[in-house]
């Protein structure tokens, strides 16, 4: 089984300063993982994955994810958070074993605020 | 070019009616996924059709039930609704086919049972 752990419910940055939103997963095979962002009352807006290659992925909007497969973590980075970055953050897994279906697993979300 | 597209947006159903999600993928997806996000949690996924076959299925009662048409498009079905399944319906569309392919997700159908 496949899960993911977001220890923080709750982050809060100084706007210009740098953010981080943790990620942990579980897969038993090799894990695809994704980064996505939900504005209030909106769907969920996808900003990374990692397949495989490069541990540093970036994605939209000037964030980050770094993959550390010994850590079985994929933080979410970027380097000088914005007060219009404040939203809701899912880390989600995906685990291909043979025969599955090709479901994200989610964690429970971040809540990220950006003080001005 | 248009994303994933659902209605309808917002619906008031009461308890032991059946309620009908729609869902259109984005141009040239042929695999949908439905989700389940309840307030306060992350998405819980239950359906996927991929070439109108179903490829997967969550942890949900056969109250849910969902098919994928020709077009790709989707309906997900709920009978005897409950409170408890009051929360916003995510439909999601990938290539399909690789698992690496990104899911994009439409803006969802907020349900709420009274």
């Amino acid at each position: 089984a496949q899960s993911v752990a977001q220890p923080e419910d709750q982050v809060n940055v100084a706007e210009g300063n740098p953010l981080t939103v943790k990620c942990t997963y579980s897969v038993s095979g090799n894990p695809y993982l994704f980064w996505y962002v939900q504005y209030p009352n909106r769907g969920l807006q996808f900003l990374l994955k990692y397949i495989t290659g490069d541990n540093l992925v970036k994605g939209s909007y000037g964030f980050e994810a770094e993959f550390n497969k010994s850590q079985t973590s994929f933080h979410l980075k970027k380097p000088s958070a914005l007060v219009s970055d404040s939203a809701l953050y899912f880390c989600a897994v995906r685990d291909v074993p043979s025969g599955s279906a090709r479901q994200l697993t989610f964690g429970s979300g971040t809540q990220l605020t950006v003080l001005p | 070019d248009a994303g994933v597209t659902q209605s309808p947006t917002h619906l008031i159903k009461t308890r032991g009616q059946q309620v009908t999600l729609r869902c259109s993928p984005i141009s040239g997806h042929k695999s949908v996924s439905w989700y389940q996000q309840v307030l306060g949690q992350g998405p819980q996924f239950i359906f996927q059709y991929y070439e109108k076959e179903e490829r997967g299925r969550g942890n949900f009662p056969d109250r849910f039930s969902a098919r994928q048409f020709p077009n790709y498009s989707s309906e997900l079905n709920v009978n005897a609704l409950l409170l408890g399944d009051s929360a916003l319906y995510l439909c999601a569309s990938s290539l399909g086919g690789a698992s690496g392919n990104t899911i994009y997700f439409g803006e969802g159908s907020w349900l709420t049972v009274v």
